[in-house]
């Protein structure tokens, strides 16, 4: 089964808002990485966090991670209409040499 | 923008074809890897290669073969498609930076009738 699940599975929300999306995963990760796909594209990544980080910003990104929960979360600020994707969260287990497990992602509605 | 480049970009066939799905990044990565996703669901790793000669099948298992003769080259294979291998088909690219972030081509959307 997949390492990652996003949750909500889908999201809408009005330009401007603050828009939050979480992840949790079940085994130990080296770390987690997040992933933007627009409608029939492939995906691009966005930010990356390590195991032994807490908190990581990339401009309007703001991503945690608490190990203990084996969570994350991904906060997109002041939303965009081109903020409209789906959203997946890849682990990188220990052990996996390389090999990310992907989520099912997080459908983001951003309305103009 | 990533450099890595899937043609092509749609493909129809009828079923009992044989088609090649190309996949080349210029990045000079030694990891690459194939995943097929159908519309609004999970990625699915079916093969992924360490380098030139290496190549694994992976989580799903994929009548598709995939062959790495060159660091920049990375086709799949399917000898007889069937109406059961449509989906999209991605392909990615990665090398140890923070950790293994991986680089997409803009995927191949396949249709077998």
């Amino acid at each position: 089964s997949q390492q990652g699940e996003e949750d909500p599975q889908a999201l809408s929300i009005q330009e401007g808002e603050n828009a939050t999306m979480n992840c949790s995963y079940k085994t130990s990760i080296n770390n987690l990485q997040w992933y933007r796909q627009n409608s029939g594209r492939g995906l691009v990544h966005l930010i990356l966090i390590r195991s032994n980080e807490r908190e990581k910003h990339s401009g309007r990104l703001r991503v945690t991670l608490d190990t203990s929960k084996k969570s994350s979360s991904l906060l997109i600020t002041a939303s965009r209409a081109a903020d409209t994707a789906s959203y997946f969260c890849a682990t990188d287990p220990t052990g996996a040499n390389s090999k990310l497990t992907f989520g099912k992602g997080i459908t983001l509605s951003v309305r103009p | 923008e990533a450099d890595i480049y899937q043609t092509p970009r749609y493909l129809v066939i009828g079923t009992g074809k044989k088609i090649t799905l190309e996949c080349s990044q210029t990045m000079g990565h030694d990891k690459m890897y194939w995943y097929q996703q159908d519309p609004g669901m999970e990625l699915h790793l079916i093969h992924y290669s360490y380098g030139v000669n290496s190549t694994e099948k992976g989580d799903l298992s994929s009548e598709s073969t995939v062959s790495r003769i060159r660091t920049e080259h990375f086709p799949l294979t399917l000898e007889s498609a069937r109406p059961s291998h449509t989906s999209q088909y991605l392909c990615a690219s990665s090398e140890y930076m923070s950790g293994y972030e991986q680089y997409f081509g803009p995927g191949t959307r396949l249709t077998v009738t």
